[in-house]
């Protein structure tokens, strides 16, 4: 069974389309998060939410907006996309109250901006 | 959080001990010892955490030292699959529960 998923796996588009990647996780965690991995491979936080709740929010960009209609999702759509998104996206859920950082990470969307 | 230094790279054989240090000599008292690793294409897993204690799971065994500046993970018996970036980060257990990754150690494991 699948902890946590990201769809799509793949996504390409051409700069200034706005897109959505999906994220659901089936832990019956409380928290949700999305982390960036640029070229370099360094791997930041962007967002997390507790119980839909947004909890951080790391100087990202408006043009990213998280949702989450429940506790099990949190989406991120991205509008205008600039060629400096292209970068692996990581979704991850944790249990706070049991351990707040031991954290769950999805399997990842590469994100491509021609 | 405490800020962590780690070896850019290592070899291991395989069927080896693979020993991975991590140096975090500004770490305060209430700051855990958390390690991820990071196999290619795939996101971070959760390997093993510490506070001063040292700790064994399935996967691996950590240990820190008595003063709690620096710490080492164990692999015991090295496979192929553990081939991967890993992660020692050093942060406090609550409050803000945010992630900081640094650049991490690649560990390749040789057949």
């Amino acid at each position: 069974d699948t902890a946590v998923s990201q769809t799509p796996k793949y996504l390409v588009t051409q700069m200034g389309n706005d897109k959505s990647i999906k994220c659901e996780q089936n832990l019956g965690h409380d928290t949700m998060y999305w982390y960036k991995q640029d070229s370099k491979k360094f791997l930041k936080i962007m967002f997390s939410y507790n119980n839909k709740e947004l909890i951080i929010n790391e100087t990202v960009p408006n043009r990213f907006s998280p949702k989450s209609p429940d506790k099990a999702h949190l989406n991120l759509h991205i509008n205008s996309l600039e060629l400096g998104d292209s970068a692996v996206y990581f979704c991850a859920s944790s249990q706070p109250s049991r351990d707040p950082v031991k954290q769950f990470f999805g399997p990842g969307t590469r994100l491509t901006v021609l | 959080d405490a800020k962590t230094t780690q070896p850019p790279s290592m070899d291991c054989a395989e069927g080896r001990a693979a020993n991975l240090p991590c140096n975090h000599s500004t770490i305060s008292g209430n700051e855990y010892v958390y390690w991820y690793r990071q196999i290619h294409s795939q996101g971070p897993q959760y390997i093993i955490h510490g506070l001063k204690n040292n700790e064994t799971n399935e996967m691996a065994s950590l240990i820190i030292t008595e003063d709690r500046k620096s710490s080492t993970l164990i692999l015991p018996h090295a496979t192929l699959r553990d081939t991967a970036v890993y992660y020692c980060i050093v942060r406090g257990h609550f409050g803000n529960e945010k992630l900081t990754f640094g650049t991490g150690t690649r560990l390749t494991i040789i057949p």
